[in-house]
Parts: C-alpha cells; sequence; structure tokens
C-alpha cells in the first residue's frame, strides 16, 4: 500500500543548511507537502509542490522532487534554532476528494547553536 | 487564516470511562479528520468525516467512534479508555476537493490512567 518514508532525526549546527528527505510510494500523487510541528504545538503547513514541477522555492526554504525516484527533499537555508521541530512529509492519496493524506513518520531536526 | 480548535490542551482520565474530544473549525470545510500521534509512529489516521453526518474508518478506528452532527464539530469518542490510548491527539480540516491541505488544531494529550 502506499507509504511515505523519512529518517527519525537530523543534527546541525546553526548557520548551517539542513536538508530532509523523504520517499513515498504513491506515483498518482499529485500534491506533496511539508508540514513542521513545533513541542506541544499542531502540524502548520511550510509548503508544498505539484508534482509536475522539480522545485519550488519560498524565502530560506527549497523543495526538490525527484518523481523518477519518488524521493522529495526540503532544504532549510542558514537554519535558526527556531527551526528545530519535527517535519512532517505527506502525499495526497491518489485523486481522491477526501483530502486524506499519508504522512511520513516524521523527522526531528536538532539544530545546536 | 483558518482556525481549527481542539477543546483540551491536557486531558487527564481513568480507565474505562468514556472520554469526549472535540474539534471545531471556522473555515467551512467539507473535510475532518482525526489522528493519533505517538513517537517514531507518525500520525496515524483515526476517523474522517467527508460531510454532516458521514464517517469514515481510517487505519486505527478500533476503541474509537467519532460523530459529526454540524458542519463544523467533530467528535472523537472513547467509549471505554484504556491506557494504550494514551497519546497526542490530532484534529484536522480541508476543502473537499483533491489535493487541499489540511489545517491542523493544536492538539490535546490525553492520559489514561
Amino acid at each position: 500500500g502506499e507509504d511515505v518514508e523519512q529518517s527519525l532525526f537530523l543534527s546541525v549546527r546553526e548557520g548551517d543548511s539542513s536538508v530532509i528527505n523523504c520517499t513515498y510510494t504513491d506515483s498518482s500523487s499529485t500534491y506533496l507537502y511539508w508540514y513542521k510541528q513545533e513541542p506541544g504545538a499542531g502540524l502548520q503547513l511550510l509548503t508544498y509542490i505539484f508534482s509536475n514541477m522539480d522545485m519550488k522555492q519560498d524565502q530560506r526554504l527549497t523543495v526538490l522532487l525527484n518523481k523518477k525516484d519518488k524521493h522529495l527533499s526540503l532544504r532549510i537555508a542558514d537554519t535558526q534554532t527556531g527551526d528545530s521541530a519535527i517535519y512532517f512529509c505527506a502525499e495526497s492519496f491518489g485523486s481522491s476528494n477526501t483530502g486524506k493524506l499519508i504522512f511520513g513518520q516524521g523527522t526531528t531536526l536538532q539544530v545546536k547553536p | 487564516d483558518v482556525k481549527v480548535t481542539q477543546s483540551s490542551r491536557y486531558l487527564v482520565k481513568r480507565t474505562g470511562e468514556k472520554v469526549f474530544l472535540e474539534c471545531v473549525q471556522d473555515m467551512d470545510h467539507e473535510n475532518m479528520f482525526w489522528y493519533r500521534q505517538d513517537p517514531g509512529l507518525g500520525l496515524r489516521l483515526i476517523y474522517f468525516s467527508y460531510d454532516v453526518k458521514m464517517k469514515e474508518k481510517g487505519d486505527i478506528p478500533e476503541g474509537y467512534s467519532v460523530s459529526r452532527e454540524k458542519k463544523e464539530r467533530f467528535s472523537l469518542i472513547l467509549e471505554s479508555a484504556s491506557t494504550n490510548q494514551t497519546s497526542m491527539y490530532l484534529c484536522a480540516s480541508s476543502l473537499r476537493a483533491a489535493n487541499q491541505p489540511q489545517h491542523f488544531g493544536d492538539g490535546t494529550r490525553l492520559s489514561i490512567l
């Protein structure tokens, strides 16, 4: 069935770039999403990419999509301590309008001063 | 901005109690979702609803039920709470169209003693 995989943990130093990776299985997904969860809070939509795009940039965030390999990445430039959080990638569940998303396990990003 | 409000941030209940978790959204979204979040497991879908009085089982519905009497409100019910239902519960909503992002509440951390 559909599955989304992420590594569980990433540690970087403040000012470095962070790259969080994700693989997915549903080739019919048309949108892929990145969410951020700060401690004790819900998920906040960070950005998304349409499947006919290879790249999307939004200020310090760059999303890269390799559709052939079903690989998605989120790059955060000049990582700050406020970027410490759990990051989830998610794929839309086929073309259904039920709105279901399939989420990865989440990657905990630790930013060291 | 979309606002999804969960009635409690923290809740402590006893084994065997009937527990109600409430969620309200203010953007006239058709779809609403209940997830539970556990470390290392990511988000797992319990139930979702795509219209008033409509509901569908997610991946882990056992031990839970839901109610959607009004469009803006989606309730999660633990019929007889057990200690393995101690978790973070997240509510989300989205428009009823393919590939719409979900918007999340801040979560309810539920402890069953």
